[in-house]
C-alpha cells in the first residue's frame, strides 16, 4: 500500500530552470493538494484539485503550475525556479468526504534553488 | 477566512513532564474539522487526530489527550509523561466543509523533550 508517492526526494536547481515535482496516489482520492513548508511558516497551500480536470489556486500559487489529467497524478511544475522557491514541498490526498477523513501526505521533496 | 494560531513556537520539557500545546482557530462556518499532525525530525507528517465541530467530547489515546472547546475556539493537545520520542513539530490544522477544500495549518510548535 503505497499511499502518496512523491518524487524526487531531493533536488537542486539553478535559478531559471524548470522542473516538475511528481505526486501519485493509489487510494482513488478525489482531492489532491500541494503545500510548501518554510521555517516558521507552517504549511501553506499552493494549488489543489478536487478531481481530474479541475484545479484551483491556494494561498501561494505564484510561480507554480498544476494539472490533473488523471485521478492518480497531480504534478507540480516550477516554471522558472527562483531562490524564494527553496522549500520543502508536500503533496497530500484525501477523499471529498471532507473532514471525515485525514489528509495523507507524501514524504516531501526538499528543493534548493541556487 | 480560516485561521489557525499556535502561539507557542518552541517548548522544552524534561522527560516525564506533562505538556500542553495550544491551538486557537477562527472560522465563520458552523461545520468544520480540526486536526493535529506530528512531524518528527525525519520530516514526514503523521496524522494524530481529527475532530468535527459537532463533537466536543475530549479524547484520550494513551498518553495523548485533546481538549476541544468551541466557546474559546480552542483545540489543545496534551502529552502526559512526555518521552524523548515525542520530540517533534506539532501542527494544528483546520478544514472547512463549506466547499473550500482547503486544509489550513498553524505555524507549528516545536517540542523538545530533554532526557
Amino acid at each position: 500500500n503505497a499511499g502518496v508517492t512523491q518524487t524526487p526526494k531531493f533536488q537542486v536547481l539553478k535559478t531559471g530552470q524548470s522542473m516538475t515535482l511528481q505526486c501519485a496516489q493509489d487510494m482513488n482520492h478525489e482531492y489532491m493538494s500541494w503545500y510548501r513548508q518554510d521555517p516558521g511558516m507552517g504549511l501553506r497551500l499552493i494549488h489543489y484539485s478536487v478531481g481530474a480536470g479541475i484545479t484551483d489556486q491556494g494561498e501561494v500559487p505564484n510561480g507554480y503550475n498544476v494539472s490533473r489529467s488523471t485521478t492518480e497524478d497531480f504534478p507540480l511544475r516550477l516554471l522558472s525556479a527562483a531562490p524564494s522557491q527553496t522549500s520543502v514541498y508536500f503533496c497530500a490526498s484525501s477523499t471529498l468526504r471532507g473532514g471525515n477523513t485525514e489528509a495523507f501526505f507524501g514524504q516531501g521533496t526538499r528543493l534548493t534553488v541556487v | 477566512a480560516q485561521k489557525v494560531t499556535q502561539a507557542q513556537t518552541e517548548i522544552s520539557v524534561v522527560e516525564k513532564e506533562d505538556v500542553t500545546l495550544d491551538c486557537v482557530y477562527e472560522t465563520r462556518d458552523t461545520t468544520y474539522y480540526l486536526f493535529w499532525y506530528k512531524q518528527p525530525p525525519s520530516g514526514e507528517l503523521v496524522f494524530l487526530i481529527r475532530r468535527n465541530s459537532f463533537d466536543e467530547q475530549n479524547e484520550i489515546s494513551g498518553r495523548y489527550s485533546w481538549n476541544f472547546q468551541k466557546s474559546t475556539s480552542s483545540f489543545n493537545f496534551t502529552i502526559t509523561a512526555s518521552q524523548v520520542v515525542d520530540s517533534a513539530v506539532y501542527f494544528c490544522a483546520q478544514y472547512s466543509g463549506a466547499g473550500s477544500y482547503q486544509l489550513t495549518f498553524g505555524k507549528g510548535t516545536k517540542l523538545s523533550v530533554i532526557p
